[in-house]
């Protein structure tokens, strides 16, 4: 079945403890990207990836760091987590960034932290 | 600059009626592709629909279409026949050439419930 997973789907963690959220997808897409979602914001694009070792910030990056090793994992790094980090994060992926082409979006993951 | 404006946060519809999800968008770019998402209370995000630029017809998706005024800036998403189950947040995005269409830039979503 063609998916994007993510692990954890639920996590909460104290301030300043490193934590990575990981991303893949079966599809052999070449873009890649995450997303944070907050109440009355929308989804705020974080970070995204073209391709293997070319990474981008989005509109919202600081306290975060992402890696892209392998065409098919895309993990969120957050070197020292905090309170205003609490949220639902989305990681998505597409064949291409074109102009046409969907984002097929992972289950999510809720961090809180405390 | 890019910007998705979805000015209703909630709307009601009764099972069987259609109803009408607005979004506005802002790009000086003449090359974008337009998408709407649905959000179920389970949390993932569904792809519903998407609208190209240049495309000349509306689109369609079974019973979704989307209305797209270019000169307006609107791509507002039309559900017919609502039925229980389209309760969910909906959400309209964009992406525009100005950003090699590396960005989607979402709005803050429609809340959408449907009564029996």
């Amino acid at each position: 079945e063609a998916q994007v997973t993510q692990n954890p789907r639920y996590l909460i963690t104290v301030t300043g403890k490193k934590l990575t959220v990981t991303c893949s997808q079966n599809m052999n897409h070449e873009y890649m990207s995450w997303y944070r979602q907050d109440p009355g914001l929308g989804l705020r694009q974080i970070y995204y990836s073209m391709n293997v070792e070319v990474t981008d910030k989005g509109d919202v990056p600081e306290g975060y760091k992402v890696s892209r090793k392998e065409k098919r994992n895309f993990p969120l790094i957050l070197e020292s987590p905090s309170p205003n980090q609490t949220s639902l994060y989305f990681c998505a992926s597409s064949l291409y960034s074109g102009q046409g082409h969907e984002q097929y979006f992972g289950p999510g993951t809720r961090l809180t932290v405390t | 600059a890019q910007k998705i404006t979805q000015t209703q946060p909630g709307m009601f519809v009764q099972e069987k009626e259609a109803v009408t999800l607005d979004c506005t968008y802002d790009t000086s770019d003449p090359s974008y592709g337009l998408f709407w998402y649905k959000q179920p209370s389970s949390g993932e995000m569904i792809f519903l629909i998407y609208q190209g630029s240049y495309d000349q017809q509306n689109a369609t998706e079974g019973r979704y279409s989307l209305n797209f005024q270019k000169a307006r800036k609107s791509a507002n998403l039309v559900i017919s026949a609502s039925q229980l189950g389209d309760s969910a947040m909906y959400f309209c995005a964009m992406r525009a050439m100005n950003t090699g269409f590396q960005k989607l830039v979402f709005g803050t979503g429609t809340r959408l419930l449907v009564s029996p």
